[in-house]
């Protein structure tokens, strides 16, 4: 079944303690991103990556971390967290789109996070 | 600042009813818009995507308008039904992939029985 996998789904931690959200996909996809969705603010992008060792921040970076080792893992690093990185994150991957064709992005079933 | 901005943030329909949401984007670049549907527990799934060379699309009871001039697109659901109800996000990127999604706020539909 083709999908993308976040583990742990729910994670509890305090202010500080350093964690990674690993996340992997099963399609061969190019492009792997990480957001997190926030009430009133819908879904924000945290970095992304167009191929291994290719990555680049998105809209709200600081304080993350990511590595592309492989095509198909994608980790979220929080060195240092804090109680404002407290959100449910998702983990996306895409295909390289043709012109004309349909950018599709396959999401995981997301990680909640509370940092305390 | 919100590039893609999704109103209203609640919307409550009868079933059969017609559901209605609307965004309006700032950057003149984007030049893609698709449309996710998100039900409680799961990720964002694709439901429907336009591109600014086409006014309308259609794909069963759910169709996108787009009004390039107007900067604006909307969502409408056509005899809606109580399995409808979700989160809908609009989003919008520059390019013919998916990697840099621009999403809306978001709005949580309910379809009443």
């Amino acid at each position: 079944e083709a999908q993308v996998t976040q583990n742990p789904r729910y994670l509890i931690t305090v202010t500080g303690k350093k964690l990674t959200v690993t996340c992997s996909q099963n399609m061969n996809h190019e492009y792997m991103s990480w957001y997190r969705q926030d009430p009133g603010l819908g879904l924000r992008q945290i970095y992304y990556s167009m191929n291994v060792e290719v990555t680049d921040k998105g809209d709200v970076p600081e304080g993350y971390k990511v590595s592309r080792k492989e095509k198909r893992n994608f980790p979220l690093i929080l060195e240092s967290p804090s109680p404002n990185q407290t959100s449910l994150y998702f983990c996306a991957s895409s295909l390289y789109a043709r012109p004309g064709g349909v950018g599709e992005a396959f999401f995981g079933q997301g990680t909640r996070l509370t940092v305390v | 600042q919100q590039q893609v901005k999704q109103s209203p943030q609640s919307l409550i329909v009868q079933k059969g009813g017609i559901s209605i949401i609307n965004c309006a984007y700032e950057n003149t670049a984007f030049d893609y818009f698709p449309w996710y549907q998100q039900f409680p527990g799961k990720g964002p799934a694709l439901l429907i995507a336009i591109r600014p060379d086409v006014s309308e699309k259609k794909e069963g009871r759910f169709t996108i308008s787009f009004n390039k001039s107007a900067k604006q697109f909307s969502l409408h659901i056509m005899d809606s039904q109580p399995g409808d109800s979700a989160t809908y996000f609009c989003a919008a990127s520059i390019g013919w992939g998916a990697q840099k999604l621009v999403f809306g706020q978001g709005t949580r539909l309910t379809i009443n029985p």
